[in-house]
């Protein structure tokens, strides 16, 4: 079981560029989540999908950000354009049994 | 507005003597309660967790208690080892949700040898 695994680790972006954060669940959990942590604010839910399909999307900040989950194994999150604000590190976690998930390391983003 | 909420952003203990964490909580439609701890560059790994019909768990040197009257919950660990280092987080989820949990902000604990 190689867990929840998040790409890049890292990535360094100037302010109006696109960027996209890459997420593998773990196989045969059915439901994936985004999480935000920023010092302000801590650990906040982004967006959960069930099964492919987005079942909550309220954490979403704004337009500028988008999240896809074209099948079982794999998800994106995309800031288009992406803003000093969205500094963070952003994490997918799958869902292991229910109520346990389980955390990727994490993509630490900055944006110039 | 917070709806779990850990207001000490930092927490210092000598090894081998008790750590407790606190955890404040504003909804009482909260059903099951989770800690995370989290290394640096790591993501959060789930430690213990708590049924809101439960008042304690215990798994090894970890015990949570919970009391609702309070909406407080604590995590203890005894004894606290320089390993136990890290950030620690708690979590709640609603009653029917299916796993989106809610995070306080984390405590960090340095257990000092």
């Amino acid at each position: 079981d190689a867990g929840v695994i998040q790409s890049p680790r890292h990535e360094v972006t100037e302010m109006g560029q696109e960027v996209t954060l890459r997420c593998k669940p773990i196989s045969g959990h059915n439901s994936l989540f985004w999480y935000r942590q920023t010092m302000m604010r801590g650990l906040e839910l982004l967006i959960y999908f069930n099964n492919n399909v987005p079942i909550d999307d309220s954490g979403m900040p704004e337009d500028r950000f988008s999240a896809k989950m074209p099948n079982a194994s794999f998800s994106t999150l995309k800031i288009q354009p992406s803003e000093p604000r969205d500094s963070a590190v952003y994490f997918c976690a799958s869902l292991r049994t229910v109520n346990v998930l389980t955390f990727g390391a994490g993509s630490r983003l900055t944006v110039l | 507005d917070q709806q779990v909420k850990q207001n000490s952003p930092s927490l210092s203990v000598q090894e081998g003597r008790i750590s407790i964490l606190n955890c404040d909580y504003t909804n009482s439609m909260f059903d099951y309660f989770l800690w995370y701890k989290k290394y640096p560059a790591e993501g959060p790994t789930f430690l213990i967790s708590i049924s809101s019909i439960k008042d304690k768990n215990e798994d090894g040197r970890f015990t949570v208690f919970l009391n609702k009257s309070a909406k407080h919950l604590s995590l203890h660990i005894v004894p606290s080892q320089p390993g136990d280092s890290a950030v620690y987080f708690c979590a709640a989820k609603y009653g029917g949700s299916q796993g989106n949990l809610i995070f306080g902000k984390g405590t960090k604990l340095s257990v000092k040898p």
